[in-house]
């Protein structure tokens, strides 16, 4: 079974640029998240796909973030404009579906280092 | 809301010596508990999770955690630590009860340091 799969592994941008971040979850999974890691702190979540509708995007920083999961399957995070303080390893995962709640087990991907200039 | 403190940002052990990487949790109502491992350029990988039963739960690579609802812990243990073991190490909670959706909250991670 092929894991979770991030794009690009890093991506270094100019502040004001703009980039985008995919991620290919494992196949069949419903729910698809994405967190974040900055300066090296805690993990933090951005937001809850269930299958191609946002469940849960209370996470997001700003409007600068927008997510989005087409066809319910590989979902993508642009960051645009790119601020400094948006540096950090972007990680996605994704699970199977299951009750709100429940315990299922994450998948993580490798995550995508974002360094902002 | 619901938080996770991990008060050691590293942990050194030498080779063949227990090792204990420290959790705490906050939660409104019963916690999920789960560590995971970051290796270098590696994703994180589920080590254990806690749901009910049992307050020693054993995992992959030899590690085990204890729950400990009073002192409202999750402390990772292996009796024997493996160089190989040199990574980090993050705790996580959901509470069981959250209704907004299933969002792990992290700790900050501890970097576990094994030397030969």
């Amino acid at each position: 079974e092929a894991g979770v799969t991030q794009f690009p592994s890093h991506s270094v941008i100019e502040k004001g640029q703009t980039v985008t971040l995919r991620c290919d979850p494992i196949s069949g999974h419903d729910n698809l998240y994405w967190y974040r890691r900055v300066m090296g702190k805690e993990i933090k979540f951005l937001l809850h796909f269930v299958k191609e509708s946002k469940q849960d995007e209370s996470g997001m920083p700003n409007n600068r973030f927008l997510a989005e999961r087409t066809g319910g399957t590989y979902s993508t995070l642009k960051v645009q404009p790119a601020e400094l303080e948006d540096s950090g390893v972007y990680f996605c995962a994704s699970s199977q579906g299951g009750r709100v709640g429940g315990a299922n087990v994450l998948t993580f991907g490798a995550g995508s280092r974002l360094t902002v200039l | 809301a619901q938080s996770v403190a991990q008060p050691e940002d590293q942990v050194n052990v030498a080779e063949g010596n227990p090792l204990t990487v420290k959790c705490t949790y906050s939660v409104s109502g019963n916690p999920y508990l789960f560590w995971y491992v970051q290796y270098p350029n590696r994703g994180l990988q589920f080590l254990l999770k806690y749901i009910t039963g049992d307050n020693l739960v054993k995992g992959s690579y030899g590690f085990e955690a204890e729950f400990n609802k009073s002192q409202t812990s999750f402390h990772l243990k292996k009796p024997s630590a493996l160089v190989s073991d040199s990574a980090l190490y993050f705790c996580a909670v959901r509470d069981m009860n959250n209704n907004a959706g299933n969002m792990l909250t992290f700790g900050g991670g501890t970097r576990l340091m094994v030397k030969p």
